[in-house]
């Protein structure tokens, strides 16, 4: 139980395009769902929280105009990348926490792949 | 923003060893966290420690949540090739909220 899908695992586009990442709880409902990004050898930067159906909370220096994030449903989270750059590269990976249950645990997409061209 | 502390970066130990990493933190949580990831995946949970001085176990892996609640450690037993990877740990303060992790540990099994 608790697995969390990603669509697409990879992908390529050309810079000044926008790019729409989903995010999937395929075996439970989830309250919350978060938004990282990872460079290469190094830890997972939390980018935005997003709970169902409302506004997503950005950390600091996250632009949200840049990174929009809808959530709308218990099983459904996307992040769209609006006109890309190369250095928006990166490893976008989302995470989901469990309804109805009173713990921390967030169950972690396997990430997708962007390269900006 | 805030990190947990693990160092050192990277282990290498012999297969059929045991190993263990820590965590800390200057600030307490009310939940541990140890993930591994491999290499162009999402990270895993491996343990989830909810009570300070808690011992738990998931096969050849224990984690501890320190009584203080500032630390936590992992510790693999028997390690085998599989055992590589990244080991992050994090920290939680309530249902629901954000994490903070650890920069990670990259572990290195020889054979």
């Amino acid at each position: 139980g608790a697995v969390v899908s990603q669509h697409p695992s990879r992908v390529i586009c050309k810079s000044g395009t926008s790019v729409k990442i989903e995010c999937r709880s395929l075996d439970f409902q989830a309250t919350t769902m978060f938004w990282y990004r990872q460079f290469p050898k190094q830890s997972l930067m939390l980018m935005a929280t997003s709970n169902e159906g409302s506004k997503a909370t950005y950390e600091q220096g996250v632009e949200k105009d840049k990174f929009l994030i809808n959530h709308a449903s218990l099983t459904l989270s996307t992040l769209t990348v609006t006109s890309a750059h190369p250095e928006d590269s990166s490893f976008y990976i989302c995470s989901a926490s469990r309804k109805f249950e009173l713990d921390n645990e967030q169950f972690f997409g396997p990430g997708t792949r962007l390269t900006v061209l | 923003g805030q990190q947990l502390n693990q160092s050192p970066q990277s282990m290498f130990i012999q297969e059929g060893e045991d190993v263990s990493m820590n965590c800390t933190s200057s600030s307490i949580f009310n939940t541990w966290l140890w993930y591994k990831q491999d290499p162009g995946e999402g990270p895993v949970l491996l343990i989830a420690l909810y009570k300070a001085g808690e011992l738990t176990s998931n096969g050849r892996l224990t984690a501890q949540f320190g009584i203080t609640r500032k630390d936590s450690f992992l510790n693999i037993s028997a390690s085998i090739p599989s055992d590589v990877g990244i080991y992050f740990c994090a920290g939680g303060t309530g249902a629901n909220s954000k994490l903070t992790f650890g920069k990670g540990i990259t572990l290195s099994v020889r054979p």
